[in-house]
């Protein structure tokens, strides 16, 4: 079965300060690998995804995150946040045999200034 | 566009009762999903549809119903609630099954 582990509950960083969020996930496949964002009482909105290609993946907001395949990993990493990027981070990982996403429990990042 | 719209934004029901939520979409996608989201817990898939007449059990469907008559709606039935499925439920959708899914802005559900 398929699963993801965000090992960090909890994140504060400074504004201006990079921010990293670890995503190791469990697929007996390619793994089709996905990082939302949910901003206080507000849907889940798409920061980028990995299907293939380039193990490097930008993404909105100034993200981007890496596919490493002998680490089972697809960490989050920003070179600067902003107060703006205060929110819940959720890893999520699919594959091609059907469409069933499986969601991390979430790292929710506080921004101090 | 719309996009994603659900209704109701927040439900209080008693045990044993039954009620739908809606979720529609106007963006002529495929493929929607329900998902529900609980502390600590992440999202856990619910059920999906990879289209109109097409749905499929995902991690949690126990007490749970759907049906897709158009493309537009997919709502989810709890036919008789209890309080453990006490919960925030998102419902999304995409054009394809692995296309960026566009999420609604949630039902809060409470179950007394």
């Amino acid at each position: 079965a398929q699963s993801v582990t965000q090992p960090d509950i909890h994140i504060t960083v400074s504004e201006g300060a990079s921010l990293e969020l670890r995503c190791n996930y469990s697929y007996g496949a390619t793994p089709y690998l996905f990082w939302y964002v949910q901003s206080p009482g507000q849907g889940l909105q798409l920061l980028l995804k990995y299907f293939s290609g380039d193990t490097l993946v930008q993404g909105i907001k100034g993200f981007e995150a890496e596919f490493k395949r002998s680490q089972s990993s697809f960490n989050l990493r920003k070179p600067s946040v902003h107060w703006s990027d205060a929110a819940e981070y959720f890893c999520a990982v699919g594959g091609s045999s059907d469409y069933k996403l499986s969601f991390g429990a979430g790292t929710t990042v506080t921004v101090r200034a | 566009n719309a996009g994603v719209t659900q209704t109701p934004k927040f439900q209080v029901l008693k045990t044993g009762q039954s009620m739908t939520l809606q979720c529609a979409q106007d963006m002529n996608h495929e493929y929607m999903s329900w998902y529900r989201q609980d502390p600590g817990m992440g999202l856990r898939l619910i059920h999906y549809s990879v289209g109109a007449g097409i749905t499929d059990q995902g991690e949690v469907p126990n007490g749970y119903n759907v049906s897709r008559s158009t493309t537009e709606d997919f709502p989810l039935r709890l036919l008789s609630a209890a309080p453990s499925q006490t919960s925030v439920y998102f419902c999304a959708s995409s054009r394809t099954g692995w296309e960026t899914q566009y999420f609604g802005p949630g039902t809060r559900l409470l179950v007394l």
